[in-house]
């Protein structure tokens, strides 16, 4: 159990579109998902925690207007890169927090964003 | 504010000996849970092994086990009979009890690396 899917796993776009990733949490309902960023060779950088029928809550410096998330449902979170940059390049991963005997956060396997 | 630190930046061991990766973090709360997750070259992160504060039994899964001091605040992670699909980066993790965000606080990480 505890499986959280990741749409799509690898993308390339140009400057200046947007993009969308999606996160599933397939197996159980998560009223809180993250996403983080991830720079070579380095730590997660949380981004965002998403919670369920409200606004997300973003980390200092993160730019709101850019990285625009949504989180639906209990199973399904959307992150949209808007206007995007080549600085906007990197790996963006979520986790879904499952609640219950055993708090802990299950991961997607991440998506790879490449700005042309 | 908590803070994990891991400092081995990187290690290796040859195939099916014992290794132990260092963690220790910085908390004035009394509950929280402690987490190793494991990153593969596949970046995708999964969870190791969980230790709950108020439990003085350390957590084991399989060939991996924890040496937990709560007050040393030191939370090592044990491999046995370690394998080449050990080769990972490892991260050290952190989250408060009841957690208001449940939010991860990360370690910087240990590149582990298994040899033939």
């Amino acid at each position: 159990g505890a499986v959280v899917s990741q749409h799509p796993s690898w993308v390339i776009c140009k400057s200046g579109t947007s993009v969308k990733i999606e996160c599933r949490s397939l197996d159980f309902q998560a009223t809180t998902m993250f996403w983080y960023r991830q720079f070579p060779k380095q730590s997660l950088m949380l981004m965002a925690t998403s919670n369920e029928g409200s606004k997300a809550t973003y980390e200092q410096g993160v730019e709101k207007d850019k990285f625009l998330i949504n989180h639906a449902s209990l199973t399904l979170s959307t992150l949209t890169v808007t206007s995007a940059h080549p600085e906007d390049s990197s790996f963006y991963i979520c986790s879904a927090f499952r609640s219950g005997r055993a708090d802990t956060q299950y991961f997607g396997p991440g998506t790879r964003l490449t700005v042309l | 504010a908590q803070t994990v630190t891991q400092s081995q930046p990187e290690m290796s061991v040859q195939e099916a000996e014992t290794v132990t990766l260092s963690c220790t973090y910085d908390t004035s709360e009394s509950n929280y849970y402690l987490f190793w997750y494991k990153q593969p070259p596949s970046r995708q992160m999964i969870l190791v092994i969980r230790q709950e504060a108020y439990k003085q039994q350390n957590a084991t899964e399989n060939r991996f086990s924890v040496n937990f001091q709560k007050a040393a605040k030191s939370f090592s992670l044990k491999i046995s009979d370690s394998q080449l699909g050990d080769t990972a980066m490892y991260f050290c993790a952190f989250m408060k009890q009841p957690a208001s965000n449940y939010q991860l606080i990360w370690g910087a990480g240990t590149k582990l690396i298994i040899k033939p």
